[in-house]
């Protein structure tokens, strides 16, 4: 099984400045057929389901605001919030959707204002 | 616009069953295949169930193979989890999702119900 590990658990960022989230899979998640990263990034808020921001490893779905980026290849990937505003608290995950069907989720990064 | 309204969550004792259902509306269900995932309180995203647009195949984590069975109906235009033997360790909130189709990632979720399995 593919494992996803997050860094950091938590974060405390202040408004305006950035915020770095990192993902690492215990193996690539790199498709050799189409040179895809099978990699998606997820915004959780309290009592809310799961919303998808970027697919693709660095694909913005629609209407994510483009301060939201990802990056990365094969095991360690990043999502990047250029500069944080208050609605961006909330936990994040990233998921490889390399082994199907479903793939494995890493364990969540709670983002909040320093 | 793509709805998903999952019901049927409850409290149950451990050894029982219970059976979610995942209204679906917006779009042509018949046409998607459907996932289940499950958040345990406080925890993570977990992966639980795949079923594809004809309902021919069937998918499951293996800490709930064999004990959760899948199935839609497309004349309903829902989805269902059939949880039999449930351990305290199912505890959580169980979305159902809708495949994308290129890749096993989730656009489209519901908002959750909650199992809760305890004595």
């Amino acid at each position: 099984d593919i494992v996803i590990t997050q860094s950091p658990d938590s974060l405390a960022v202040s408004l305006g400045e950035r915020a770095t989230i990192n993902c690492k899979s215990s193996q690539s998640v790199l498709h050799s057929s189409n040179n895809k990263n099978y990699l998606a990034w997820y915004q959780q808020k309290p009592g809310q389901c799961p919303k998808l921001l970027i697919y693709w490893a660095s694909a913005r779905e629609s209407g994510v605001p483009d301060r939201f980026s990802g990056s990365g290849s094969g095991t360690d990937f990043t999502l990047t919030i250029s500069s944080l505003q208050a609605e961006d608290v909330a936990v994040y995950y990233c998921q490889q959707y390399y082994s199907t069907p479903g793939g494995t989720f890493g364990q969540g990064t709670k983002l909040e204002i320093k | 616009q793509v709805q998903l309204v999952e019901s049927g969550g409850g409290v149950v004792q451990p050894g029982r069953s219970l059976r979610l259902s995942c209204a679906a509306s917006g779009f042509t269900f018949s046409s998607y295949a459907m996932h289940w995932v499950r958040q345990a309180p406080g925890k993570g995203l977990e992966w639980v169930a795949l079923i594809s647009f004809d309902g021919n195949n069937k998918y499951y984590a293996d800490s709930v193979k064999g004990r959760f069975t899948i199935s839609r109906d497309d004349s309903k235009n829902t989805l269902y989890l059939q949880m039999n033997s449930l351990r305290t360790e199912d505890t959580a909130v169980y979305y159902c999702a809708r495949d994308i189709g290129d890749g096993d990632y989730f656009r489209h979720w519901g908002q959750g119900t909650l199992v809760t399995v305890s004595s």
